[in-house]
């Protein structure tokens, strides 16, 4: 299954900026799609953001559309995410998370990172 | 959007006890529907897969069914380690959509 280790979570005003790192080893990254799925405090899961292995499709939830930027690097092994324009709402654990097929991006979510806080206050 | 509803919210067993967990769309999601466990502290886990396919790993006790808008979660025989929350998810119109229920705890009675 590997390992996925998040960092670049912490405390941001509102209207601030983040990059979220995951970093990843154990298993071939390049070969699998990739997600950010998201869980305030005390709630649900969110898919956030989705990459396909080959880096050329990406996908976003309509309440990050235009604000988030999912990426990635094969060479460092490292799935990123770019968030901007923060929101109070977006206060959430965000995880990595690997696609368990490794032929197409099937949102079954089969491996995910412990996760980093985003916390987005005044 | 389709909606995913659990079932209880709360389910208060012993451990050796059988576990009914239940998700229902609110529309058809065929048999694209997965299960997660997450403890409390921990990343969720993936545990069922396209309704009935166990995981990597799973044991057996871990049991899913279902088809259409109903989905049924079976832990046959829980064990100390199975008290967890556990979120159905469907993925029928992905992509871009994928939504998630609201989640079961099973607690220890």
């Amino acid at each position: 299954e590997g390992q996925l280790v998040e960092s670049g979570g912490g405390l941001v005003q509102p209207g601030g900026s983040l990059r979220l790192s995951c970093s990843v080893s154990g298993f071939s990254f390049s070969r699998y799609g990739m997600h950010w799925v998201r869980q305030a405090p005390g709630k649900g899961l969110e898919l956030v953001s989705s990459i396909r292995s080959n880096g050329d499709r990406t996908y976003y939830a309509d309440a990050v559309k235009g604000r988030f930027t999912i990426s990635r690097d094969d060479s460092k092994n490292t799935l990123y995410l770019q968030m901007s324009g923060l929101r109070v709402e977006d206060t959430a654990v965000y995880y990595c998370v690997k696609d368990e097929d490794p032929a197409v991006l099937s949102a079954v979510f089969g491996y995910w990172g412990q996760g980093t806080l985003v916390t987005v206050s005044s | 959007e389709i909606v995913l509803t659990q079932s209880p919210a709360t389910l208060s067993l012993s451990p050796g006890e059988r576990a009914t967990l239940s998700c229902r769309a609110s529309q058809s999601v065929g048999t694209f529907l997965a299960w997660y466990q997450q403890k409390p502290g921990q990343a969720p886990r993936l545990l069922i897969y396209d309704a009935s396919d166990r995981a990597t790993g799973i044991p057996a006790r871990f049991s899913g069914s279902g088809s259409g808008t109903d989905f049924t979660l079976t832990i046959s025989s829980l064990e100390p380690e199975d008290f967890a929350v556990y979120y159905c998810q469907q993925r029928v119109n992905w992509p871009p959509v994928v939504t998630f229920g609201g989640g079961t705890k099973v607690e220890i009675k």
